[in-house]
């Protein structure tokens, strides 16, 4: 069956960086892009960016640009999401979501929470 | 960028109709998804494409989109239904993923 599944929480202090991983396994890696979506306390999902695993071509929401940064591995089928200059609002939890179609999102990991404190 | 509109709450009695609704410009030239999240869980998709049902979601659930709103009914609403509903498109704009602000499914 399809999973995903994500690293462990984080803590971090404010100005360092956090490196989230999504591992895939269950269908054919290539074939699907992967994005990520956040959600902060108690706020609405928001949208990060996508990485297609097949090329490696990204993009990144308009808000992250400069900041974030999507990576992956094909050997280990584990996509990666890298956000630097953390700051208390980037206290969130952290999913990767696999893309279908319209970019509907039919599998998510289970959230990672990062949460930036000093 | 392209934005969408849901209401902060829904309240419906358990066995009743429950109708989420989601408002953007032109909203009926784009596919609409839906999600439900329930506290301390992923979201979870119940429909895809204004209508889609992925596997194992019940026909309870139904999707709609005309005009201006996209629109989920859900039928015979009962406990486990109470959630946040999130309404999300794909959008030719510089960020082409949006989400609806979600709306509180409360089932009193």
């Amino acid at each position: 069956q399809v999973q995903l599944g994500q690293s462990g929480a984080e803590v971090k202090k404010p100005g360092a960086s956090v490196k989230v991983s999504c591992t895939a396994s269950g269908y054919s890696f290539s074939s699907y892009d992967l994005h990520w979506v956040r959600q902060a306390p108690g706020q609405r999902l928001e949208w990060m960016g996508w990485l297609n695993p097949n090329t490696g071509n990204t993009g990144y929401a308009q808000k992250f640009q400069g900041r974030v940064t999507m990576t992956k591995n094909t050997s280990t089928r584990t996509v990666y999401m890298e956000l630097s200059s953390l700051s208390f609002d980037d206290t969130a939890v952290y999913y990767c979501a696999r893309a279908y179609g319209a970019a509907a999102f039919d599998y998510w990991g289970q959230g990672t929470l990062v949460t930036v404190s000093s | 960028s392209y934005e969408l509109t849901q209401p902060p709450s829904v309240s419906v009695a358990p066995g009743e109709t429950a109708t989420l609704t989601c408002g953007g410009d032109d909203l009926h030239s784009k596919s609409v998804h839906w999600y439900q999240q329930k506290p301390g869980q992923a979201p979870v998709l119940v429909v895809y494409d204004d209508k889609d049902r992925p596997s194992g979601i019940p026909e309870r659930f139904s999707g709609s989109n005309s005009g201006n709103t996209a629109t989920l009914t859900i039928g015979g609403v009962a406990a486990g239904d109470e959630a946040d509903y999130y309404c999300q498109v794909w959008d030719l704009g510089a960020d082409p993923v949006v989400f609806g602000g979600g709306t509180k499914l409360t089932v009193l």
